[in-house]
């Protein structure tokens, strides 16, 4: 069964350093997607970046950027030159590619605070 | 195109009133889904549809809860007899695979958001 764990409840960044945000996954599925999603406190979902199981390349998106090791099975988010409005709840996400379900499956979130 | 729109955004309801969500996906996004989402806790999955097929439902989907979506586009999600337990944030999303390789995943487009609160 897929599953996706998020172990930071909580995290502190100062402004303009960089953060990462740990995410692992578990699934038997050759062909998934990775997602990351960030929830402002407005409570909006709003998609980050995106990894694919055969992407041979880390994916990156301006100050984001996504560490994944395939073979530990996580899939990280960093962002760079931390913001406060990144200040916000962020998810990660996986949806299986082959298995026949279409279903996105969520972690518990980490909520992240910049400091100034 | 105004992205996902969900109404309402706010709904408080007795016990044991019926309540209705409306969901309208982004135009020509056949594949559209709800979710809940408690406090402190990330969205779980509910049920999804591709076009008007209801092709998943969770398992924490009760009889009170019903999903359509009658002619693929907008969905509603009704619960019936609501209960206090029911009270979170119904989250509904919609992707389309066009545009991209057939098996690629595809990012979901998420609304606002319901806030249901039964009191």
């Amino acid at each position: 069964a897929q599953k996706i764990t998020q172990t930071q409840p909580g995290m502190f960044v100062q402004e303009k350093e960089a953060v990462t945000l740990d995410c692992t996954y578990d699934t038997s599925d050759p062909s998934y997607g990775l997602f990351w999603y960030k929830q402002p406190s407005s409570g909006e979902m709003i998609f980050l970046i995106y990894q694919g199981s055969y992407d041979q390349q880390n994916a990156t998106e301006g100050r984001y950027s996504l560490n994944f090791q395939k073979a530990r099975k996580s899939a990280n988010l960093v962002i760079s030159a931390s913001q406060l409005g990144d200040s916000a709840m962020y998810f990660c996400a996986m949806r299986e590619g082959s298995s026949g379900t279409y279903k996105y499956i969520f972690g518990t979130g980490t909520r992240l605070k910049v400091l100034a | 195109d105004t992205g996902v729109s969900q109404d309402p955004r706010h709904k408080i309801t007795k016990r044991g009133q019926n309540v209705t969500f409306r969901c309208d996906p982004i135009s020509e996004h056949n594949r559209l889904y709800w979710y809940r989402q408690t406090l402190g806790q990330g969205p779980e999955f509910l049920t999804y549809f591709q076009n008007e097929a209801q092709l998943e439902k969770s398992r924490l989907l009760s009889d009170r809860f019903s999903a359509e979506r009658p002619k693929g586009s907008f969905s509603t999600l009704e619960i019936q007899r609501t209960e206090q337990g029911d009270s979170a944030m119904y989250l509904c999303a919609s992707s389309s695979l066009k545009g991209r390789k057939l098996g690629m995943n595809t990012e979901a487009f998420f609304g606002q958001g319901t806030r249901l609160t039964v009191v």
